[in-house]
């Protein structure tokens, strides 16, 4: 059984350009939370999907965008790079009755 | 304001020894905690969580406690093993429903030695 998977795992971008992450959800799953991880620090929540809807947002600027497809698969775009945009990019997953998500190994996206 | 803390970075205990890992956290309106550990180059595995409305959760060898009033958490792993080593960060909610979001603390990396 397949678990979150993401993809690219690495990523390697120009300041200003523009990124889309991908995710697919674990077999089952229909919400789907994105969060943004620097180095040595916990996951910060970035949004959450659930029925092609944005449910929750973090503190995260509007470069940060989503989207989630009816296959529950989703999408994190983010617009104008910047150098601080560099971190482990991880999407998880859940059903909405359970009680903790299920994480990608995430995408690892350098800002030059 | 970091909303969720866990103070040690790192802990190392001898296998078969208890392990405890603690989380303080700042928002009185949490309501629901979890515990995720992760292994290099693997995202968070969710291991255990725990309501507002309960002090204690129990899964195995992992239980959880919960010290409202002092707004803190810990993790405790009786006994503890060698593949128990990894980084485990302690999360909390304000609900736990499809429009819930959990904070992170920062993670504590557990080393157990054989």
């Amino acid at each position: 059984d397949a678990g979150v998977t993401q993809s690219p795992t690495h990523l390697i971008k120009t300041r200003g350009q523009q990124v889309t992450l991908r995710c697919s959800p674990k077999s089952g799953h229909d919400t789907v939370s994105w969060y943004q991880q620097a180095l040595g620090q916990g996951p910060q929540f970035i949004f959450q999907y659930y029925e092609e809807e944005e449910r929750q947002r973090g503190n995260f600027p509007d470069r940060f965008s989503g989207h989630q497809f009816p296959n529950y698969s989703s999408e994190l775009n983010v617009n104008a790079l910047l150098l601080g945009d560099s971190a482990l990019y991880l999407c998880a997953s859940k059903r909405g009755t359970d009680y903790g998500y299920t994480f990608g190994s995430g995408t690892r996206l350098t800002v030059v | 304001d970091q909303q969720v803390k866990q103070n040690s970075p790192s802990l190392s205990v001898q296998e078969g020894r208890i392990s405890i890992l603690n989380c303080d956290y700042t928002n009185s309106m949490f309501d629901y905690f979890l515990w995720y550990k992760k292994y290099p180059a693997e995202g968070p595995t969710f291991l255990i969580s725990i309501s507002s409305i309960k002090d204690k959760n129990e899964d195995g060898r992992f239980t959880v406690f919960l010290n409202k009033s002092a707004k803190h958490l810990s993790l405790h792993i009786v006994p503890s093993q060698p593949g128990d080593s990894a980084v485990y960060f302690c999360a909390a909610s304000l609900f736990n429903t499809n429009a819930g979001k959990s904070t992170f603390g920062d993670g504590t990396t557990l080393t157990v030695k054989p």
